[in-house]
């Protein structure tokens, strides 16, 4: 596709449920990033994804969230046993080459736990 | 740690000119602005570098301060599309694969 792609848009999932959210990066971009954005902050560094290599997984909050990626393009954020402070817009980017180079967002996944 | 930004919000009058400052109270390799409209997904606006030059996009410049490290955003002359909340991220690592974001300037101009 054109651009970076995410879905679902909305997710509304009751606490302790488990959610997949997933993002389609642009093709050829070898670079893809998480992050969270909770209202009125700033973007939170999730994990990051380059090429083959092991992915950055430093931002992830708890070991309740996970993601992959899988064939270097489609990846899936997994959260398990969602709490109430999960909710966020969760924003996936890609960059055509590693750190330093232009990101390029999705519109990202508006997650409420309730 | 967050970098600090200022001012959290302004208004600007069509055609007034704005600075935004990034702070950080550790040493930067680079500086990634991205401005986001409500609703929408953020938009790349430019890098700073460590070292590098004083960067312009249309009317938006920006400058890198390594002394203080502390980055500035310059928008000239503003537009209406200009409004948007504009986020500085910074790279500790120097290798720019996880940015640590402020919490972002509110910018609105107006007719």
């Amino acid at each position: 596709g054109a651009g970076v792609s995410q879905s679902p848009s909305n997710k509304v999932t009751e606490k302790g449920k488990d959610v997949e959210l997933r993002c389609d990066p642009i093709s050829g971009h070898t670079a893809l990033y998480w992050y969270r954005q909770s209202l009125g902050q700033g973007l939170e560094f999730l994990i990051y994804f380059q090429g083959n290599s092991a992915p950055d997984k430093s931002g992830l909050p708890s070991d309740r969230f996970s993601a992959e990626r899988t064939g270097g393009s489609v990846s899936t954020l997994t959260i398990q046993r969602t709490q109430q402070e999960d909710s966020a817009v969760y924003l996936c980017a890609s960059s055509l080459v590693g750190g330093g180079t232009e990101a390029f967002f999705g519109q990202g996944t508006r997650l409420t736990v309730v | 740690q967050q970098p600090v930004q200022s001012p959290q919000a302004v208004i600007l009058r069509e055609g007034e000119d704005a600075v935004i400052n990034c702070s950080s109270s550790k040493a930067l390799y680079s500086v990634h602005w991205y401005r986001q409209k409500h609703g929408e997904a953020p938009v790349f606006l430019m890098i700073l570098l460590k070292g590098g030059e004083q960067k312009g996009h249309d009317k938006i410049s920006a400058s890198f301060n390594e002394k203080k490290q502390q980055s500035s955003l310059y928008l000239t002359a503003s537009q209406l599309s200009y409004s948007g909340t504009y986020f500085c991220g910074t790279d500790y690592t120097g290798t720019a694969s996880k940015l640590t974001f402020g919490t972002g300037t509110r910018l609105q101009v107006t007719l």
